[in-house]
């Protein structure tokens, strides 16, 4: 799996927008965009993923760039229960059923 | 109804023991695994199973052995425990195959084992 880079960790106020960067400069055309959050004590939990266009669920937005090189992950209104770390992961689009491979993160505190 | 369990939460227990985590998953997957994550938080593949056929094996010593007696379950016994081996310990499972590209991993609460 590719690698990405993310920052260590960010600071967001409560009910304010957050915008998580991820880079994946080295990204494959059938590499897919996917974002988990690990909340304190517990497993991590999918949020959203990606291919080429911009990505809405309930839980977060996913912005892609045109290039692919990069992506942000946006919580629209974050909540104190949205302090977590948050991975950013490429999945080869032919790699079923095989493991993903988990950086460090970004730790998003969110202050009240 | 909890999508994937482990038992137990926590373990305790002297170096040199054996010993074993459970893993079930009630969301009919083709695919599960187990995954550490050691002190520093970094979150690592041990194991891959897909019906119950291994098809990932991570570097990891001889004394972990996974075991599948079917697809819901994927037990992960440890023999010889070691102090380095204190981590928590995630089952995940996921639709594998089937799931195609949008193949979504679901996480257990984890297990904390300690070894003293």
């Amino acid at each position: 799996d590719a690698k990405t880079t993310q920052p260590n960790s960010m600071e967001s106020n409560e009910e304010e927008p957050v915008h998580l960067p991820c880079n994946h400069s080295t990204i494959s055309g059938t590499d897919y965009i996917h974002w988990y959050r690990q909340l304190p004590s517990q497993g991590p939990e999918y949020v959203i993923h990606g291919l080429t266009s911009n990505v809405n669920n309930r839980m977060a937005s996913l912005a892609i760039a045109e290039d692919r090189k990069s992506s942000t992950l946006i919580l629209h209104r974050a909540t104190l229960r949205d302090a977590a770390v948050y991975y950013c992961i490429l999945r080869d689009a032919g790699n079923y059923g095989q493991n993903f491979v988990f950086g460090p993160g970004t730790r998003l505190s969110v202050l009240p | 109804d909890t999508a994937v369990s482990q038992t137990p939460k926590y373990l305790v227990t002297q170096m040199g023991n054996d010993k074993s985590i459970k893993c079930e998953q009630n969301l009919g997957h083709d695919t599960m695994y187990w995954y550490k994550q050691d002190s520093k938080k970094f979150l690592k593949i041990m194991f891959s199973y897909n019906n119950k056929e291994l098809i990932i094996n991570e570097t990891v010593p001889n004394r972990f052995s996974p075991k599948s007696p079917d697809k819901a379950h994927l037990n992960l016994h440890i023999n010889s425990l070691e102090l380095g081996d204190s981590a928590v310990y995630f089952c995940a499972s996921s639709r594998g195959t089937s799931g195609g590209n949008t193949d979504t991993q679901y996480f257990g609460p984890g297990t904390r084992l300690t070894v003293l």
